[in-house]
């Protein structure tokens, strides 16, 4: 059983539109991190929220902590064929431990 | 350039063969860690290490050994691989300690893809 879930599990949308990527836990955690990982490479850190309630944009993406630390989202907007990639959330524990989620695998059409 | 390096990137080998996967990283981080990711599993941590002979067992242990003799190095060892432990393996390394930023974000090396006959 994952700790964290994410859904949905793939995204298939045409160049242009909108896309959310939810992840949720039980758990509180102090930090949430998201991940983007492209074909044949690791995954490279986009963002980490640190506050319940933020909410962090990187150009055409928006990050969003849940009030209580338990969930998070990433929204794109207008996607680009560059934002393919598959997408994973990572929560921090006190004692510094990860837990990540299984991933959205995220192809924009062009 | 920062980074964080292993090798070999693909390896194919054969029931009970024991074999390393060398993991190397040059910005002084004291975290390590090594995850496998499998469909559908996401990243799960294998062991971890938060500073020279410090290491603890991650998520998913059994099978693996790990060693840290030096802050930038941090081997990974299957004794006696099985085809269970086919996989994608990732090595990470994170900056501990730095006040407000204890975040653990990790820096991930590019991969090594392991296949057990």
């Amino acid at each position: 059983t994952q700790l964290l879930e994410q859904s949905p599990q793939f995204l298939s949308i045409q160049e242009g539109e909108n896309l959310t990527v939810y992840c949720n836990s039980s758990s509180v955690f102090s930090s949430l991190q998201w991940y983007r990982q492209e074909p044949g490479e690791g995954p490279v850190l986009l963002v980490t929220v640190v506050t319940g309630g933020e909410v962090k944009k990187l150009k055409r993406l928006t990050f969003q902590f849940g009030d209580a630390r338990k969930d998070s989202s990433l929204h794109i907007t207008a996607a680009q064929p560059g934002d393919t990639g598959l997408y994973l959330c990572a929560g921090a524990a006190i004692d510094y431990k990860l837990s990540f989620g299984a991933g959205t695998t995220v192809t924009v059409r062009a | 350039e920062a980074q964080v390096t292993q090798n070999p990137r693909y390896l194919i080998t054969v029931t009970g063969k024991k074999l390393t996967v060398t993991c190397s990283q040059n910005m002084n981080h004291e975290y390590m860690s090594w995850y496998r990711q499998d469909p559908g599993l996401g990243l799960r941590q294998i062991y971890y290490s938060m500073n020279v002979e410090v290491t603890d067992k991650g998520d998913v242990p059994e099978g693996y050994k790990v060693s840290r003799k030096e802050k930038r190095n941090f081997p990974l060892i299957l004794e006696s691989p099985s085809p269970n432990q086919t996989s994608l393996y990732f090595c990470a390394s994170s900056l501990l300690g730095t006040g407000a930023r204890d975040y653990n974000e990790q820096f991930f090396g590019p991969g090594t893809r392991l296949t057990v006959l």
